[in-house]
């Protein structure tokens, strides 16, 4: 199974911040990446897909990018509802068997 | 609209087997390139995958519980339906079924149902 290392597993930051989350592949898994952010109490919800295409409705502070092992999530500009835990999940495996990483939780300072 | 609803019983006792219950709207199961996942959450914990059916209805497992896990579905319900045997005090979660859209999506989970709580307890 590729296995799925985010780091950090948990960040403080202040609002108007730039963040910046890293998840890491076993294996080369280009560029099926995606990530996800989580609420409390509530399900995840598609950011990107495809390591850096915004899924339909998320804000343009949010952006995707890297290659092969190595992925980045950005925020560009922290606001106040994006405190929350985010994870990547790689959709490589054929035949299908996703595997997520770890979250990270961003925290407000 | 599409949406996707969990149900099933929040408590069961450890050996017995759960059974829930996903339904479905806005979408058909048999489209081609869509599936459907279970995916769980122990608290406080990450996601875990468990199984897909995908449009042509094959399935798929998470392989450290595959020998547990029934996946299967009713299209004319609408419904898929997820069976995990011998239930254990760590299996307490949050259970979650979600559509998986391929081709331009990558087999994102890009729908998700609000999940329902199970603990297993005596």
């Amino acid at each position: 199974d590729i296995q799925m290392t985010q780091s950090p597993s948990s960040l403080s930051a202040s609002v108007g911040d730039r963040v910046t989350i890293t998840c890491r592949a076993s294996q080369n898994i280009s560029p099926y990446l995606n990530w996800y952010q989580q609420k409390p109490g509530t399900a995840p919800k598609l950011l990107i897909y495809g390591a850096s295409t915004l899924q339909s409705g998320v804000p343009s502070r949010f952006s995707g990018s890297g290659s092969g092992t190595d992925f980045t999530l950005t925020i560009s500009s922290l606001q106040p509802e994006d405190f929350a835990t985010y994870y990547c999940q790689q959709s490589y495996s054929s035949p299908p068997s996703p595997t997520f990483g770890g979250g990270t939780k961003v925290e407000i300072k | 609209q599409v949406t996707l609803r969990e149900s099933g019983p929040a408590l069961v006792k450890p050996t017995q087997t759960l059974t829930l219950t996903c339904t479905v709207s806005g979408f058909s199961l048999t489209t081609s390139g869509v599936s459907v996942s279970w995916v769980r959450q122990p608290p406080g914990k990450a996601l875990e995958w468990l199984a897909l059916t995908d449009w042509d209805d094959n399935t798929y497992y998470n392989s450290s519980l595959k020998t547990r896990l029934t996946i299967s579905r009713d299209t004319s319900k609408n419904q898929v339906v997820l069976a995990m045997t011998n239930m254990d005090p760590v299996d307490t979660a949050t259970y979650y079924c979600a559509r998986v859209s391929g081709y331009g999506l990558m087999d994102a989970f890009d729908m998700w149902g609000q999940g329902t709580m199970v603990t297993v307890s005596a």
